[in-house]
């Protein structure tokens, strides 16, 4: 399975509303997950099963979509948003997207 | 607090071996599949490998398979990594991520606790 994200680079002003998009080479139902990474750290889980948000995570963040296609929403833009997104998939051995990085405008 | 401590990384030259580890804490850690990701320098991540619970069940990347083993002593919590015949393009920090699944309804598996990482130089 490969999983493409799109776009590769984003650049948004706090405040702004982002999304990202995901997309599977088969169907993988809903065994997307999302993580977030700063520069120098680990990835961070934000999203799983496609639209569950992970406990401690704001509730700007949302996921969507189901099959194939995915987006990760941001609602409303924070400076600590600034970063790299990867989506994930689960239906069988882990394949990473190719990440989208936040950038700011 | 649940923690996960990579350690062993290091330079090594290309067909040179290596083994990290990951301490595991806070957590049983028997009960979760756990994963190692590689991340090259500036480039995205990539999945490695994973072992069940009782070390009885693992995958591999194509890009690994047959040079490294993953491998699991839950008496001290820790989870290996053995890299052997390394190459250039293995250079990267390693993470060691836990496993966690949904348990209503249908089980789903994402990876919600990392490591900081170790990075691996390989180069002559």
């Amino acid at each position: 399975i490969q999983m493409t994200q799109s776009p590769s680079s984003l650049s948004a002003s706090v405040g702004d509303r982002v999304t990202i998009t995901c997309r599977a080479s088969q169907n993988i139902i809903s065994y997307l997950n999302w993580y977030q990474q700063k520069p120098g750290k680990a990835p961070n889980l934000l999203i799983y099963a496609a639209s569950s948000l992970q406990s401690g995570v704001p509730s700007r963040f949302s996921g969507s979509g189901s099959g194939t296609d995915f987006t990760l929403t941001i609602s409303s833009l924070q400076p600590e948003d600034f970063a790299t997104y990867y989506c994930q998939q689960s239906y069988n051995a882990p394949v990473f997207g190719q990440g989208t990085k936040l950038e700011m405008k | 607090e649940v923690q996960l401590v990579e350690s062993g990384g290091g330079f090594v030259l290309p067909g040179g071996s290596l083994r990290v580890s990951c301490a595991a804490s806070g957590f049983t850690f028997s009960s979760h599949w756990m994963h190692w990701v590689r991340q090259a320098p500036g480039k995205g991540l990539v999945w490695v490998s994973r072992i069940n619970g009782d070390g009885k069940s693992t995958d591999y990347a194509d890009s690994v398979k047959g040079r490294f083993t993953i491998s699991r002593d839950n008496a001290r919590n820790t989870l290996y990594l053995q890299m052997n015949s390394l190459r250039p393009e293995d250079t990267a920090v390693y993470y060691c991520a836990r496993e966690e699944m949904t348990v209503s309804g249908v089980n789903y598996y994402y990876m919600d606790v990392w490591g900081e990482g170790t990075t691996v130089t390989v180069s002559s």
